[in-house]
């Protein structure tokens, strides 16, 4: 069974940093599509990252140069460092896999993380 | 960046109504890459359809998608009271991906 189990999320100063783990079950991270989609409260979905499993990385335009997505493959988890944060990096943090039958739509989701980003 | 604007914003339906959803991208996106999800509160998203049409394992087929180019569509044949939840739809064919900023479907 596929499973997605983030933490790191609290609270954080604003301009500190904070890493995120996404811990996984049931598959080997480094052989898919991996995500980080977050939700601001209230607010609608915001796709944030993704390692390809050839190693490529991309970055949504808001966080590009603050935040590096990375994966450790001997404990099968992905994480996502985030430097620099600001108030509006508030959220629940989701990671995600894509899966490959499914035109590499994200198919599996975490319950998600929550970061706060205040004084 | 590719914007995805999703109509209307609220669609206030009764249970057994038809539902139809609007995705309308700023420029032309790939069929294959073009996905819907719903999310309930306090849940993460789940997969309805990938490719614009195909439904996710365990999908009813009261749902169906549609579109290409810039328009896409998500249909719900027959409104359930579980059916009832906010819905966005995402490109991932160009970077960077992005997801509109979802409809509401709320009981009438």
């Amino acid at each position: 069974e596929v499973q997605l189990v983030e933490s790191g999320g609290g609270l954080v100063q604003p301009g500190g940093s904070l890493r995120l783990s996404c811990a996984a079950s049931g598959f080997t991270v480094s052989s898919n599509y991996m995500s980080w989609v977050r939700q601001a409260p209230g607010k609608g979905l915001e796709w944030v990252s993704v390692i390809y499993s050839g190693g490529s990385t991309y970055y949504a335009d808001s966080v590009k140069g603050r935040f590096t997505i990375s994966r450790d493959n001997s404990k099968n988890t992905l994480y996502l460092q985030m430097n620099s944060l600001r108030a509006e990096d508030t959220a629940v943090y989701y990671c995600a896999r894509s899966e490959r039958g499914y035109n590499y739509a994200l198919v599996y989701w975490g319950q998600g993380t929550l970061v706060t980003v205040s004084s | 960046e590719i914007v995805l604007t999703q109509s209307p914003g609220t669609l206030s339906l009764s249970p057994g109504e038809r539902a139809t959803l609007s995705c309308r991208a700023s420029q032309s996106v790939s069929s294959s890459y073009l996905a819907w999800y719903q999310q309930k509160p306090g849940q993460a998203p789940r997969l309805l359809m990938y490719g614009a049409s195909s439904r996710a394992t365990g999908i009813p087929d009261r749902f169906s998608g549609s579109g290409s180019g810039t328009d896409f569509t998500l249909t719900i044949s027959r409104v359930e009271p579980e059916d009832f939840a906010v819905y966005y739809c995402q490109q991932y064919g160009s970077s960077p991906q992005t997801f509109g900023q979802g409809t509401k479907l709320e009981i009438k």
